[in-house]
């Protein structure tokens, strides 16, 4: 089934030391969101790809940075993690189109300690 | 800008009880319009989606009818589970992929 994998589900690391979250698709959608969700709140839009093109939100720290190295795979690099940071953190794709729904993967549950 | 209001939660209901969760936005032009479900420890799962006015959205018993004229969006059911116990979310997009707007979601429980 076409799908959208986020690894690892559960991630822990250290104050100040820099994670790596991974997202891969197989729906072949030209466009590639991540989240930040806290505590069940509405998901938080940290920035997106149209294609290669980087979309960064205007609140969005510049602690987190992007990485899209081709249409499947899209990264989420934390450079300094603080204990503000902990979170879920959800990719998601959608296809350019009429109505844009988004496909979201299982997400990735970021520990700070 | 585009906004998404939903009803407060947290909304809970005995099983086979009838659900409504309310939806409005705040949009130009004629947004797409989803309800989207969170089961715990879990991503966002598509529920439902209308993308113009009167459309009816359905699925697993679920229903939400786009109505322009109220600018609402609201999601029922006729008789919810405990399985339905989860965390919903109205949201919708512009027809350009540029704006994608969340409601700030309706925790939903469901009691045997």
């Amino acid at each position: 089934d076409a799908m959208v994998i986020q690894n690892p589900r559960y991630q822990v690391t250290q104050f100040g030391k820099p994670v790596t979250l991974s997202c891969s698709q197989t729906l072949n959608h030209n466009v590639m969101y991540w989240y930040q969700q806290k505590s069940s709140q509405a998901p938080k839009l940290l920035f997106h790809y149209y294609d290669k093109d980087f979309n960064n939100e205007a609140d969005t720290p510049d602690n987190f940075q992007s990485r899209r190295p081709n249409t499947s795979f899209c990264f989420l690099d934390i450079r300094s993690p603080g204990l503000g940071d902990a979170a879920m953190y959800l990719c998601a794709t959608s296809r350019e189109g009429l109505t844009y729904e988004q496909y979201f993967g299982p997400g990735t549950r970021l520990t700070v300690t | 800008g585009d906004s998404v209001t939903q009803m407060e939660g947290p909304v809970t209901l005995s099983e086979e009880a009838f659900l409504t969760i309310n939806c409005t936005y705040t949009a130009t032009g004629y947004p797409s319009l989803f309800w989207y479900v969170q089961y715990p420890g879990e991503g966002l799962q598509l529920l439902l989606k209308a993308t113009k006015a009167d459309d009816k959205g359905s699925n697993k018993g679920f229903e939400a009818t786009y109505r322009k004229e109220t600018t609402s969006f609201h999601l029922e059911k006729g008789s919810v589970q405990v399985s339905d116990s989860a965390v919903y979310f109205c949201a919708l997009s512009d027809n350009y992929g540029q704006n994608f707007v969340f409601g700030p979601g309706t925790r939903l429980s469901v009691l045997p």
